[in-house]
């Protein structure tokens, strides 16, 4: 089975602009998790989607935003970026049903914001 | 989400076995025990998890204390590719709906030598 894909790997923008990242989850997976990675703040939960609904959050202004598709992927979107949020964007799958949970994590999303 | 405590490094000789310690206090009886390693900004994988059995892959072996509020991961046979950021978490049964967010802490940093 392919693992969790990510795109792109790298991104550069600038303060002000907006961008959308993209993760396929793994095949049959119905959960998507996205987290932000910044030195200072460690691995953070920014939002999951689970059958195209939002069902957690985490504590991040509304300038991030997310959705899922009828077949699983999810984006997410930052908009009116900031210096701050240059960093690891992480995506994690896992399949919502049944007794097996694991979650696997993508590669990741390089952010870096000039 | 219970908290996890962990030493913030360790460092182990090549060849020998790594016993990575983990705090869960506060786990509640819903919550499984799972093991992550991140190596150099790359996504974290996921090694192990467990409920309340010791548990063994091909990765790694999984200690539970009866009581449930303390684990130990054992790599045993750790090689310099083991060198990484190991971070324990706790996240609910598949079932629940908060099943899909994971509250990272920071992990402990594994330095093998050779």
């Amino acid at each position: 089975k392919a693992g969790v894909t990510q795109t792109p790997r790298y991104l550069i923008k600038t303060r002000g602009q907006q961008v959308t990242l993209s993760c396929s989850p793994i095949s049959g997976h119905r959960s998507v998790s996205w987290y932000q990675q910044t030195p200072g703040q460690g691995l953070q939960f920014l939002f999951e989607y689970f059958s195209e609904t939002q069902r957690n959050k985490g504590n991040f202004p509304g300038r991030f935003s997310g959705r899922q598709f009828s077949n699983s992927r999810s984006e997410m979107n930052v908009s009116t970026l900031e210096l701050g949020d240059s960093a690891l964007y992480l995506c994690a799958s896992f399949p919502g049903t049944g007794n097996t949970d694991t979650q696997y994590f993508g590669p990741g999303t390089r952010l870096t914001v000039l | 989400d219970a908290k996890t405590t962990q030493p913030t490094s360790m460092d182990c000789a090549e060849g020998r076995a790594a016993n990575l310690p983990c705090n869960h206090s506060t786990i509640s009886g819903n919550e499984y025990v799972y093991w992550y390693r991140q190596i150099h900004s790359q996504g974290p994988q996921y090694i192990i998890h467990g409920l309340k059995n010791n548990e063994t892959n091909e990765m790694a072996s999984l200690i539970i204390t009866e009581d449930r509020k303390s684990s130990t991961l054992i790599l045993p046979h750790a090689t310099l590719r083991d060198t990484a950021v190991y971070y324990c978490i706790v996240r609910v049964r598949p079932y629940n709906t908060n099943a899909g967010k994971s509250t990272f802490g920071d992990g402990t940093t594994l330095t093998v030598k050779p």
